[in-house]
């Protein structure tokens, strides 16, 4: 099946900070998106961005479908960003979610 | 984002116990998902329900059965597990082939 790795697995920043979190998949996909897990385990729909770029508030993603990655950019960190970001693909033929390990994001105030 | 529900929200049982796990979307969607969330691992793909139909079963121990009796609510009942079953199971529901799923705050479950 496909493979989804994202990077870094553990990030721990400054309040105000920028940072970019990175989800490589090993195929073709037809579906991308980014979730953020908050600290009590609720899984909230950020991005559905199986190319191109979207952009939401302090939020952004990219997903450069032909190179297999995608980018999820946090910029001014504030301590209610802390939580797990998952990318989760789906591709063609295949109808469904295969999430990676995420990574853990901790502001720190 | 109260559109999926789940209860109980926390749940403790012995090897020997029956249990079930409900969740309820009110966000008129016709597909609904089980997914199992251990600590250090990606979350896994359980069952996939669309119009009420199994459409997914992604090899899961018959300790596990779901039940959908209509596109708005999901069981999952649970009997005879293992301590390595405890767990985060989460719910999700969507259109079918629809880009996007919403999730239930999820029930941590913890088998002694």
């Amino acid at each position: 099946g496909i493979q989804v790795e994202q990077s870094p697995p553990d990030l721990i920043l400054q309040e105000g900070a920028n940072s970019t979190l990175r989800c490589n998949f090993s195929d073709s996909v037809n579906n991308l998106q980014w979730f953020h897990q908050n600290p009590w385990g609720q899984l909230i729909n950020l991005f559905y961005i199986p190319s191109g770029t979207k952009q939401n508030g302090r939020l952004s993603a990219t997903t450069v479908a032909t190179e297999r990655y995608s980018l999820l950019y946090i910029s001014s960190s504030q301590t209610t960003d802390s939580g797990v970001y998952f990318c989760a693909v789906e591709n063609f033929g295949n109808e469904k979610l295969t999430f990676g390990t995420g990574t853990r994001l901790t502001i720190i105030p | 984002e109260t559109g999926v529900t789940q209860t109980p929200r926390h749940l403790v049982m012995g090897m020997t116990n029956k249990k079930s796990l409900k969740c309820e979307q009110h966000l008129g969607h016709n597909a609904m998902y089980w997914y199992k969330q251990s600590a250090k691992k990606p979350l896994e793909l359980m069952f996939v329900y669309n119009f009420k139909e199994q459409t997914e079963n992604n090899s899961v121990p018959s300790r596990f059965s779901p039940e959908c009796p209509n596109s708005s609510h999901l069981f999952l009942h649970l009997h005879t597990l293992q301590p390595e079953d405890s767990a985060l199971y989460l719910c999700a529901s969507s259109h079918q082939g629809a880009e996007t799923q919403y999730f239930g705050p999820g029930t941590r479950l913890l088998v002694l």
